[in-house]
């Protein structure tokens, strides 16, 4: 079955450091792919999102998604967190094919140190 | 400016009660997605509706009702026969087809049986 995987439940960074956040996907095709954002009690919002091109995407708030073939992976991305940063992060997939619907990971949660 | 509105952002039931959510959206999306969120579990799809008055469910839709008589909107009933309702709950929408724009999200409802 077509799966997203974000190997990383929970993830804590000093704040300035830099952040990379794992995602994995096991499609065959290259699946549209998309990072959210969710601050505790809220909606989720889109960061980012590749689906062809460039295999380097940038995004809102400063992330930067890379997409990799060979890893079957899209990893997110930050150079310095910030403290605002602290959220729970998704990754999500679309395959090209069947229904028109996203496969979500479960989430990252990432916990900022100031 | 467009968007997806969830109401009430707060909501108590007693037991054996039923209720209802509201999701309205103004993007004029064809689609349109109901998700429950608890603790450490990600995103489960409870049903989603890909055209009016139609609808399909999705993982966990045993205990939940929708109805979409209007493309703008699509309200989520809990039942009394949900044995466990506490929990968070996202609406969703998107283009059907042109998935690669990906999903706006509501705030949210946290709903919690007293």
């Amino acid at each position: 079955a077509q799966s997203v995987t974000q190997p990383d439940i929970h993830i804590t960074v000093s704040e300035g450091a830099s952040l990379e956040l794992r995602c994995n996907y096991s499609y065959g095709a290259t699946p549209y792919l998309f990072w959210y954002v969710q601050s505790p009690g809220q909606g989720l919002q889109l960061l980012l999102k590749y689906f062809s091109g460039d295999t380097l995407v940038q995004g809102i708030k400063g992330f930067e998604a890379e997409f990799k073939r060979s890893q079957s992976s899209f990893n997110l991305r930050k150079p310095s967190v910030h403290w605002s940063d602290a959220a729970e992060y998704f990754c999500a997939a679309y395959s090209g094919a069947g229904s028109y619907q996203l496969t979500f990971g479960k989430g990252t949660k990432l916990s900022v140190i100031p | 400016d467009g968007g997806i509105t969830q109401s009430p952002k707060y909501l108590f039931r007693k037991e054996g009660q039923n209720v209802t959510l509201s999701c309205e959206q103004n993007l004029n999306h064809d689609a349109m997605y109901w998700y429950r969120q608890d603790p450490g579990q990600g995103l489960r799809l409870i049903y989603y509706s890909q055209i009016v008055n139609d609808f399909q469910k999705g993982d966990i839709a045993e205990g939940y009702s929708v109805s979409r008589e209007k493309k703008e909107s699509f309200p989520l009933t809990v039942t009394s026969a949900q044995k466990n309702p506490t929990a968070f709950y996202l609406c969703a929408s998107s283009m059907r087809t042109e998935i690669y724009y990906g999903y706006t999200f509501g705030s949210g409802t946290r709903l919690t049986v007293v």
